[in-house]
């Protein structure tokens, strides 16, 4: 396993288009997490999945935004409608929660541009 | 408002001296602490952790001091190297398992 993948690695659309990301976490965790990081910020927590079910969604999680994990190992992330202030990066991160003291491992994340 | 704080966006420091990276936060039900090294384009990476039972916890150059009654942890880097320029971040494990995260601080490490 060679850790969190995510996919795209970068993604310019046009305002009020859709776009989805993809992150595969490591292959035994069984929480995920995506976070969105914007300049001087550091990454705020938008939503997690234990195994397959959703269990916390940040206030930062507009109704435009969506995250599955439909068979608790990948996810994906969906954007409708994007808007400008959607550019960030959007990173997931992935750990084992059976082991409580434990770090979460980050995938490379995806630069979303919306011009 | 921020539950983690890192109060100085940048830190440049000497080649073989100490980086001190300090970070503040607010909620004292946190119960784990972590520092993560970020560099540009790339996701965080984890670099050491202290549960809050300890007050000290050190890896190799990399040692991580937590004061739970000021709210305090910081993490020392001794020797600085070149390589370890980076964004640090300060994160803290809620109720929920999830991480909160300070805005980082930009460490320069200057040969």
């Amino acid at each position: 396993d060679t850790g969190v993948s995510q996919d795209p690695r970068h993604k310019i659309t046009k305002r009020g288009q859709n776009v989805t990301f993809r992150c595969d976490p490591i292959s035994e965790h069984n929480r995920l997490y995506w976070y969105r990081q914007t300049l001087g910020q550091g990454p705020e927590f938008l939503t997690y999945f234990q195994n397959e079910a959703q269990l916390e969604k940040s206030r930062l999680l507009s109704d435009r935004f969506s995250a599955e994990r439909p068979k608790g190992s990948f996810s994906t992330l969906e954007i409708q409608r994007t808007e400008q202030g959607d550019s960030a990066m959007y990173l997931c991160a992935s750990s084992l929660e059976e082991v409580r003291n434990t770090e979460a491992f980050f995938g490379q994340g995806t630069r979303l541009t919306v011009v | 408002d921020q539950q983690v704080k890192q109060n100085s966006p940048s830190l440049s420091v000497q080649e073989g001296r100490i980086s001190i990276l300090n970070c503040d936060y607010t909620n004292s039900m946190f119960d784990y602490f972590l520092w993560y090294k970020k560099y540009p384009a790339e996701g965080p990476t984890f670099l050491i952790s202290i549960s809050s039972i300890k007050d000290k916890n050190e890896d190799g150059r990399f040692t991580v001091f937590l004061n739970k009654s000021a709210k305090h942890l910081s993490l020392h880097i001794v020797p600085s190297q070149p390589g370890d320029s980076a964004v640090y971040f300060c994160a803290a494990r809620d109720s929920q398992g999830n991480l909160i995260f300070g805005k980082g601080t930009k460490l320069s490490v200057k040969p």
